[in-house]
């Protein structure tokens, strides 16, 4: 079965300093990663992706394969980052399985 | 244009009701999905829709929930003698090809008394 852990809760940072949010995953396939932010009283939009190896808004996610990890990071944290943050996995079924979420991290970042 | 918007917003009802939920899709996406999200929890995947294939239905918690879509537009999710476990909110996402991004609705929250 197909897991996504995201270890923490709550993320608390100053602003300006570097900010790393933890997802690791379990599936024995080859699965495709994305990151998903809401802001407080918004909808659920998509971050990034790994497969589109991109910077959103600042902020950066590596698949480690070998770890089963896909950690977003951000190397200087702004207050509008503050939002819930949520890992999620689609596995091979083409998107028939629809997508796996973490129960995701409320990240505060403090002025 | 419009995103997914999902009616209603809020919801009460009392134990052992039954409960419909709508969802319209962003015109042009033959993918639709239902989650659920209880309190604290992370997103659960409950349904898939594409074009006019059949769903499979093996992801909703129980036989008291049934989702039906016409064709590629509108789904309504249908939970039969409510619980007080099924409060949660439940949103519903639309992609074009499956795998692409899924757009998600402002979701509609389920409080069952």
């Amino acid at each position: 079965a197909q897991r996504v852990t995201q270890p923490e809760k709550l993320l608390s940072v100053f602003k300006g300093a570097p900010v790393e949010l933890k997802c690791n995953y379990s599936y024995s396939g080859s699965p495709e990663l994305f990151w998903y932010v809401q802001y407080s009283r918004q909808r659920l939009q998509l971050l990034l992706r790994h497969i589109s190896r991109e910077s959103i808004k600042g902020f950066t996610a590596d698949l480690n394969k070998g770890e089963t990890s896909f950690h977003l990071k951000k190397p200087f944290a702004q207050e509008e980052d503050s939002a819930m943050y949520y890992c999620a996995l689609s596995g091979s079924g083409g998107g028939a399985d629809g997508l796996t979420f973490g129960k995701g991290t409320h990240l505060i970042i403090q002025p | 244009g419009a995103g997914v918007s999902q009616s209603p917003s809020n919801k009460v009802t009392e134990k052992g009701k039954d409960v419909e939920l709508r969802c319209d899709p962003i015109s042009g996406h033959t993918a639709l999905y239902w989650y659920r999200q209880r309190l604290g929890q992370g997103l659960e995947f409950l349904i898939y829709f594409q074009g006019n294939s059949a769903p499979d239905k093996s992801g909703l918690p129980s036989d008291r929930f049934s989702a039906e879509r016409t064709g590629e537009s509108v789904s309504t999710l249908t939970i039969q003698r409510t619980q007080q476990e099924d409060s949660a909110v439940y949103l519903c996402a639309s992609s074009r090809p499956p795998a692409y991004e899924q757009y998600f609705g402002p979701g509609t929250r389920l409080t069952v008394t």
